[in-house]
């Protein structure tokens, strides 16, 4: 079974609209982190916002938030009031275990293709 | 600040050839790891490391070796090199303690013929 599913390989929005670009993810730990990273056509990878499995709250960076439903799974990335410069690759991300055996191990989904149109 | 860096940016191979991978991260961070991204795809885990002297595999490590003799360095070996080792190749690194944030190197264009 895929660890991280991503269900959307293209997405469109309009310039400064909000879009919701999906992610689910399968684990059986209680211990876990979820990430979300930004490739632009540059190639380098950008981090946006992590949420960790126990945080209560919804992971906010900027225009960037993370829906976190953890009995559903999902792990959603929301980028209010789209930019052009948002046009990139959007990778969702899982860390298995705890930090201190996991380290930087991580399990990425196929990505979601967004651009941004004026 | 350099961050995490990779050396070479663009490598041609034979097949059969052997090389080495550099990264190289100057932050002290703990934990350190080689991705592999195909076309199209998102990035695979080779191998990965938690701290100096400690290294083990990850979802597709064969063909490939890796030490961790210093904090600051993670080189990735080809052995005899594939054409299904044609790949982009990001080296990443993280702290112990604090914050998530994964930080990655530029990658690395390798084509294998």
């Amino acid at each position: 079974a895929q660890k991280i599913t991503q269900t959307q390989p293209g997405m469109f929005v309009q310039e400064k609209e909000a879009v919701t670009l999906d992610c689910t993810y399968d684990t059986s730990d209680q211990s876990y982190g979820l990430f979300w990273y930004k490739q632009p056509s540059s190639g380098e990878m950008i981090f946006l916002i992590y949420q960790g499995s126990y945080d209560e709250q919804n992971a906010t960076e900027g225009r960037y938030s993370l829906n976190f439903q953890k009995a559903r799974k999902s792990a959603n990335l929301v980028i209010s009031a789209s930019q052009l410069g948002d046009s990139a690759m959007y990778f969702c991300a899982m860390r298995e275990g705890r930090r201190e055996t996991s380290g930087s191990r991580l399990t990425f989904g196929e990505g979601t293709q967004l651009t941004v149109n004026p | 600040n350099a961050g995490v860096t990779q050396t070479p940016k663009f490598q041609v191979l034979k097949t059969g050839q052997s090389m080495t991978l550099q990264c190289a991260q100057d932050m002290n961070h703990e934990y350190m790891s080689w991705y592999r991204q195909d076309p199209g795809m998102g990035l695979r885990l080779i191998h990965y490391s938690v701290g100096a002297g400690i290294t083990d595999q990850g979802e597709v490590p064969n063909g490939y070796n890796v030490s961790r003799s210093t904090t600051e360095d993670f080189p990735l070996r080809l052995l005899s090199a594939a054409p299904s080792q044609t790949s982009v190749y990001f080296c990443a690194s993280s702290r112990g303690q604090g914050s998530e944030k994964l930080f990655f190197g530029s990658g690395t264009q390798l084509s294998v013929l």
